[in-house]
């Protein structure tokens, strides 16, 4: 049981570069998310989705794109990479709402 | 605003020392209370949801708390393994249906 997976764990981009985070779930959960966290922030909500075919504006969504491409799998796409970009992101899942997430390893993303 | 403060921002201890981690919070109403710890390089991990004033959850060294303006997570004779960051989150009533609000946690490190 693998639970929720990242890939890729680093990467590096120069300005200007697009890319895509890809997350998949073992777990059947119904929500998905994306997060960033960067030091003295918090973990900050860029998109969501409540269920498949379903997505979302966080907090923090301009940049970026995403789909739930179905239940297991949500990606977050960044179309053209800004050194504002330069931060930690998480996928989690969770099943029922107010219920606990679960969160993936990160992926280290630096934008030179 | 829905806000959430987590303080001390960082707290050394010494191994058997026990102490408490404050998080303060502001939202129009409160669905549940999440505590989470999170290691150097990793995804938070999820540790206690509280969901009303009064409850207590507890886990080995752990044991966190819920007044109706702020959460404390208390650590017993900590051991140099509790060394982590614990975020805390809120998810409140209105607004996003799903979304969780973050604070930007509280460094702990326990010396043997």
């Amino acid at each position: 049981n693998a639970g929720v997976t990242q890939t890729p764990k680093f990467q590096v981009l120069k300005t200007g570069q697009s890319m895509t985070l890809q997350c998949a779930q073992d777990m059947n959960h119904n929500s998905m998310y994306w997060y960033r966290q960067d030091p003295g922030m918090g973990l900050r909500l860029i998109y969501y989705s409540a269920s498949e075919g379903t997505t979302d504006k966080g907090e923090v969504p301009n940049g970026y794109n995403v789909s739930r491409l179905n239940k297991r799998e949500f990606s977050l796409r960044l179309e053209s990479a800004a050194p504002s970009q330069t931060s930690v992101y998480f996928c989690a899942s969770q099943d029922r709402l107010n219920t606990e997430a679960f969160f993936g390893q990160g992926t280290r993303l630096t934008v030179v | 605003e829905d806000q959430v403060t987590q303080s001390p921002e960082a707290l050394r201890l010494q191994e058997g020392e026990s102490s408490s981690l404050n998080c303060s919070y502001t939202v129009s109403g409160l669905r549940g209370l999440f505590w989470y710890r999170q290691d150097p390089g990793k995804g938070p991990e999820f540790l206690f949801t509280l969901y009303s004033a009064g409850e207590e959850k507890e886990k080995e060294r752990l044991k966190a708390t819920l007044t109706k303006k702020e959460s404390f997570l208390h650590i017993t004779a900590p051991k140099p393994e509790d060394s982590a960051t614990y975020l805390c989150a809120v998810h409140p009533y209105g607004g996003a249906t799903n979304k969780l609000i973050f604070g930007t946690g509280t460094l702990l490190a326990v010396q043997p």
